[in-house]
């Protein structure tokens, strides 16, 4: 069975404080990991997508990395407002097109 | 700009009651979702819709019903037979296939039954 877990549950790190969020996965035939930041009664806002392992993608203070069985989210010097459930989703060969598989996301906390 | 519109942003339902959630893309997309979001579960696909006048029961399809007459539509229903329909409703579009950015997102909308 196909599944994406997503650890910690919950993060919370002091301003400045970097750190990792952990999505693993096993799909059969990956077609390609995102990832979306959700802030609370909010819909979810794209970040990265990464097809192959060994990609690594880039924002402000976020950085996202795949191998062939995982994906980090590393978080550089967080700030306050990078607070936000963070999710991971994979789509996957020979599954209904377009269909993502989700994560069940990790809670960061970044107090100042 | 072009975007998903969810509506209401709030939404009571009595025990009994169906409840019908909006949700409407100007994105020329083909597929279109429904999730439902609980504390600590994650997003669980109810339904999806990949083109007009057709749709398929996702992982939690019992006590929901949907419908897409247009491309552009696809209303959710929670009927009387959801026993426990207090969550957050996501609905999401894409490409019939995966592009760049995976699904688009609505903004949610919160059902509590009272």
């Amino acid at each position: 069975e196909d599944q994406v877990t997503q650890s910690p549950e919950a993060l919370r790190l002091q301003e400045g404080e970097s750190s990792s969020l952990n999505c693993s996965y096993t799909v059969s035939g990956l077609r390609g990991l995102f990832w979306y930041r959700q802030d609370p009664g909010k819909g979810p806002e794209f970040l990265f997508t990464l097809y192959s392992a060994g990609e690594e993608k880039e924002k402000e203070r976020l950085k996202a990395t795949l191998t062939k069985k995982e994906s980090f989210l590393h978080i550089t010097a967080p700030k306050p407002e990078d607070s936000a459930t963070y999710l991971c989703a994979v789509g996957r060969r020979g599954s209904t097109l377009g269909r993502l598989y989700f994560g069940r996301g990790t809670q960061l906390t970044v107090w100042p | 700009d072009g975007g998903i519109t969810q509506s209401p942003k709030y939404l009571f339902r009595k025990e009994g009651q169906n409840v019908t959630l909006s949700c409407e893309q100007n994105l020329n997309h083909d597929a279109m979702y429904w999730y439902r979001q609980d504390p600590g579960q994650g997003l669980r696909l109810i339904y999806y819709s990949q083109i007009v006048n057709d749709f398929q029961k996702g992982d939690i399809a019992e006590g929901y019903s949907v419908s897409r007459e247009k491309k552009e539509s696809f209303p959710l229903t929670v009927t009387s037979a959801q026993k426990n329909p207090t969550a957050f409703y996501l609905c999401a579009s894409n490409e019939r296939d995966l592009g760049p950015e995976g699904y688009t997102f609505g903004s949610g909308t919160r059902l509590t039954v009272v």
